[in-house]
Protein backbone atom coordinates (compact mmCIF):
# COMPACT_ATOMS: atom_id res chain seq x y z
CA UNK A 1 0.00 0.00 0.00
CA UNK A 2 1.14 3.18 -0.64
CA UNK A 3 1.93 6.20 2.31
CA UNK A 4 3.43 9.38 3.04
CA UNK A 5 4.88 11.19 5.55
CA UNK A 6 5.58 14.53 6.07
CA UNK A 7 7.97 14.85 9.14
CA UNK A 8 7.37 18.77 9.08
CA UNK A 9 3.98 18.83 11.16
CA UNK A 10 4.21 22.77 12.74
CA UNK A 11 6.83 25.28 10.87
CA UNK A 12 7.23 28.78 11.55
CA UNK A 13 9.33 31.28 9.49
CA UNK A 14 9.57 34.96 9.34
CA UNK A 15 8.48 36.74 6.02
CA UNK A 16 11.33 36.74 3.35
CA UNK A 17 12.56 33.42 4.58
CA UNK A 18 13.31 30.04 2.71
CA UNK A 19 10.98 27.26 3.03
CA UNK A 20 11.20 23.72 2.33
CA UNK A 21 8.94 21.03 3.46
CA UNK A 22 9.66 17.29 2.95
CA UNK A 23 7.45 14.67 1.71
CA UNK A 24 8.34 11.07 1.52
CA UNK A 25 6.35 8.32 -0.08
CA UNK A 26 6.19 4.60 -0.11
CA UNK A 27 5.63 2.86 -3.18
CA UNK A 28 7.76 0.97 -5.72
CA UNK A 29 5.71 2.01 -8.71
CA UNK A 30 5.05 4.96 -11.19
CA UNK A 31 3.62 7.72 -8.69
CA UNK A 32 2.16 10.78 -9.73
CA UNK A 33 2.27 13.52 -7.12
CA UNK A 34 0.73 16.46 -5.95
CA UNK A 35 0.95 19.59 -3.30
CA UNK A 36 -2.16 20.83 -1.83
CA UNK A 37 -2.83 24.17 0.29
CA UNK A 38 -5.40 24.64 2.63
CA UNK A 39 -5.44 28.36 3.72
CA UNK A 40 -7.31 28.75 6.88
CA UNK A 41 -11.29 28.49 6.56
CA UNK A 42 -10.76 27.57 2.61
CA UNK A 43 -10.97 24.34 0.11
CA UNK A 44 -7.86 22.27 -1.05
CA UNK A 45 -6.09 23.98 -3.53
CA UNK A 46 -3.49 22.06 -6.46
CA UNK A 47 -0.39 24.18 -5.73
CA UNK A 48 1.53 21.76 -8.18
CA UNK A 49 1.79 18.39 -9.82
CA UNK A 50 4.59 15.80 -11.32
CA UNK A 51 3.31 13.04 -13.95
CA UNK A 52 6.76 12.47 -15.74
CA UNK A 53 9.47 14.57 -17.21
CA UNK A 54 11.35 17.47 -15.62
CA UNK A 55 11.71 16.69 -12.26
CA UNK A 56 11.67 20.29 -10.62
CA UNK A 57 8.11 21.28 -10.96
CA UNK A 58 6.85 24.91 -10.86
CA UNK A 59 3.41 25.85 -9.74
CA UNK A 60 1.37 28.56 -8.44
CA UNK A 61 2.74 30.96 -6.23
CA UNK A 62 6.06 30.68 -6.82
CA UNK A 63 6.26 27.24 -4.94
CA UNK A 64 8.34 24.39 -6.88
CA UNK A 65 8.95 20.47 -5.77
CA UNK A 66 11.40 18.18 -6.88
CA UNK A 67 10.67 14.74 -7.72
CA UNK A 68 14.00 12.72 -6.40
CA UNK A 69 12.73 9.50 -7.70
CA UNK A 70 16.12 7.61 -5.27
CA UNK A 71 14.80 9.25 -2.45
CA UNK A 72 11.46 8.75 -3.04
CA UNK A 73 10.81 12.58 -1.75
CA UNK A 74 8.92 15.32 -3.01
CA UNK A 75 10.10 18.07 -1.40
CA UNK A 76 8.49 21.70 -2.02
CA UNK A 77 10.18 24.71 -1.66
CA UNK A 78 9.50 28.54 -2.19
CA UNK A 79 12.68 30.93 -1.77
CA UNK A 80 11.07 34.23 0.02
CA UNK A 81 7.78 33.11 1.48
CA UNK A 82 5.07 35.98 2.94
CA UNK A 83 2.59 36.16 5.05
CA UNK A 84 -0.01 35.26 3.24
CA UNK A 85 1.54 31.65 2.84
CA UNK A 86 0.32 30.67 6.18
CA UNK A 87 -1.75 27.57 5.42
CA UNK A 88 -1.85 24.04 5.96
CA UNK A 89 0.54 22.15 3.16
CA UNK A 90 -0.62 18.49 2.25
CA UNK A 91 1.57 15.86 -0.08
CA UNK A 92 -0.58 13.63 -1.85
CA UNK A 93 0.31 10.79 -4.17
CA UNK A 94 -1.47 8.24 -6.25
CA UNK A 95 -0.08 4.93 -7.86
CA UNK A 96 -0.58 2.32 -10.46
CA UNK A 97 -3.02 -0.12 -8.75
CA UNK A 98 -4.15 2.27 -6.66
CA UNK A 99 -6.43 4.07 -8.84
CA UNK A 100 -6.76 7.83 -8.86
CA UNK A 101 -7.63 8.18 -5.09
CA UNK A 102 -5.19 10.32 -3.43
CA UNK A 103 -3.27 9.37 -0.60
CA UNK A 104 -2.05 12.05 1.99
CA UNK A 105 0.52 13.01 4.36
CA UNK A 106 -0.72 14.30 7.51
CA UNK A 107 -0.02 17.91 6.67
CA UNK A 108 2.38 20.83 7.61
CA UNK A 109 1.02 23.91 9.12
CA UNK A 110 2.90 26.62 8.18
CA UNK A 111 2.99 30.39 10.17
CA UNK A 112 4.90 33.20 8.50
CA UNK A 113 5.57 35.99 10.58
CA UNK A 114 5.91 39.86 10.02
CA UNK B 1 -13.98 28.88 -5.32
CA UNK B 2 -13.29 25.46 -6.97
CA UNK B 3 -16.64 25.15 -8.73
CA UNK B 4 -17.75 22.27 -6.26
CA UNK B 5 -20.44 22.59 -3.76
CA UNK B 6 -21.20 21.00 -0.43
CA UNK B 7 -24.12 21.13 1.69
CA UNK B 8 -24.74 21.64 4.41
CA UNK B 9 -21.28 23.32 6.07
CA UNK B 10 -22.00 22.03 9.41
CA UNK B 11 -23.87 19.97 10.93
CA UNK B 12 -24.79 18.89 14.75
CA UNK B 13 -26.51 15.35 15.74
CA UNK B 14 -26.64 12.66 18.20
CA UNK B 15 -25.05 9.61 18.38
CA UNK B 16 -27.11 6.62 16.81
CA UNK B 17 -28.58 9.11 13.99
CA UNK B 18 -28.20 8.83 10.31
CA UNK B 19 -27.13 11.89 8.15
CA UNK B 20 -26.84 12.85 4.57
CA UNK B 21 -24.13 14.78 3.07
CA UNK B 22 -24.39 16.45 -0.59
CA UNK B 23 -21.91 16.99 -3.16
CA UNK B 24 -22.14 18.93 -6.86
CA UNK B 25 -19.45 18.26 -8.84
CA UNK B 26 -17.49 21.13 -11.02
CA UNK B 27 -19.49 21.58 -14.34
CA UNK B 28 -18.60 18.71 -16.56
CA UNK B 29 -16.96 16.17 -14.17
CA UNK B 30 -17.55 12.72 -14.41
CA UNK B 31 -15.74 11.75 -10.99
CA UNK B 32 -16.48 11.94 -7.55
CA UNK B 33 -14.67 11.12 -4.73
CA UNK B 34 -15.41 11.36 -1.04
CA UNK B 35 -12.44 11.54 1.75
CA UNK B 36 -12.81 12.08 5.79
CA UNK B 37 -10.65 14.63 7.51
CA UNK B 38 -9.83 13.69 11.25
CA UNK B 39 -7.69 14.55 13.57
CA UNK B 40 -6.55 11.45 14.25
CA UNK B 41 -6.57 9.82 10.81
CA UNK B 42 -5.87 12.74 8.78
CA UNK B 43 -7.34 12.67 5.35
CA UNK B 44 -8.35 9.16 4.14
CA UNK B 45 -10.14 7.95 1.11
CA UNK B 46 -13.62 7.01 1.30
CA UNK B 47 -15.31 6.36 -2.07
CA UNK B 48 -15.01 7.67 -5.85
CA UNK B 49 -17.92 7.53 -8.39
CA UNK B 50 -17.50 8.05 -12.14
CA UNK B 51 -20.19 8.55 -13.89
CA UNK B 52 -22.94 6.97 -11.82
CA UNK B 53 -20.65 3.78 -10.30
CA UNK B 54 -18.35 3.00 -7.74
CA UNK B 55 -15.23 3.13 -9.16
CA UNK B 56 -12.92 2.31 -5.95
CA UNK B 57 -13.27 1.83 -2.22
CA UNK B 58 -11.22 3.48 0.50
CA UNK B 59 -11.28 3.00 4.15
CA UNK B 60 -15.11 3.31 4.10
CA UNK B 61 -17.29 1.76 6.85
CA UNK B 62 -19.89 -0.42 6.27
CA UNK B 63 -22.14 2.40 8.11
CA UNK B 64 -21.40 4.58 5.53
CA UNK B 65 -22.80 4.58 1.74
CA UNK B 66 -22.58 6.79 -1.16
CA UNK B 67 -24.17 7.48 -4.81
CA UNK B 68 -23.99 9.47 -7.66
CA UNK B 69 -27.51 10.58 -9.45
CA UNK B 70 -28.22 11.09 -12.93
CA UNK B 71 -27.00 14.75 -12.91
CA UNK B 72 -24.33 13.84 -11.27
CA UNK B 73 -23.99 14.78 -7.65
CA UNK B 74 -23.36 12.92 -5.05
CA UNK B 75 -24.57 12.16 -1.71
CA UNK B 76 -22.58 10.17 1.19
CA UNK B 77 -24.75 8.23 3.69
CA UNK B 78 -23.56 8.18 7.27
CA UNK B 79 -25.44 5.76 9.76
CA UNK B 80 -25.92 4.82 13.12
CA UNK B 81 -23.33 7.61 14.22
CA UNK B 82 -20.72 6.83 16.42
CA UNK B 83 -18.41 9.56 18.31
CA UNK B 84 -15.28 8.76 16.18
CA UNK B 85 -17.51 9.96 13.08
CA UNK B 86 -16.95 13.63 13.75
CA UNK B 87 -14.56 15.00 10.91
CA UNK B 88 -14.45 16.98 7.93
CA UNK B 89 -16.17 15.46 5.31
CA UNK B 90 -14.40 16.80 1.67
CA UNK B 91 -15.91 16.03 -1.82
CA UNK B 92 -13.76 16.17 -4.69
CA UNK B 93 -14.39 16.07 -8.57
CA UNK B 94 -12.04 15.36 -11.52
CA UNK B 95 -13.33 15.51 -14.84
CA UNK B 96 -12.67 11.76 -16.10
CA UNK B 97 -10.40 8.54 -14.27
CA UNK B 98 -7.05 9.52 -15.15
CA UNK B 99 -4.31 9.45 -12.13
CA UNK B 100 -3.29 12.69 -13.55
CA UNK B 101 -6.36 14.28 -13.50
CA UNK B 102 -6.38 17.11 -11.07
CA UNK B 103 -9.14 16.43 -8.43
CA UNK B 104 -10.89 19.67 -7.33
CA UNK B 105 -12.05 19.75 -3.31
CA UNK B 106 -15.10 21.31 -2.13
CA UNK B 107 -15.16 23.56 0.74
CA UNK B 108 -16.48 20.26 3.24
CA UNK B 109 -18.93 19.60 5.46
CA UNK B 110 -18.18 19.43 9.26
CA UNK B 111 -19.58 16.93 10.94
CA UNK B 112 -19.90 16.73 14.71
CA UNK B 113 -21.68 13.80 16.69
CA UNK B 114 -22.42 14.28 20.63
Amino acid sequence: AQSVSQHNHHVILSEAASLELGCNYSYGGTVNLFWYVQYPGQHLQLLLKYFSGDPLVKGIKGFEAEFIKSKFSFNLRKPSVQWSDTAEYFCAVNGAGGGNKLTFGTGTQLKVEL
Amino acid sequence: DSGVTQTPKHLITATGQRVTLRCSPRSGDLSVYWYQQSLDQGLQFLIQYYNGEERAKGNILERFSAQQFPDLHSELNLSSLELGDSALYFCASSSNTGRTDTQYFGPGTRLTVL
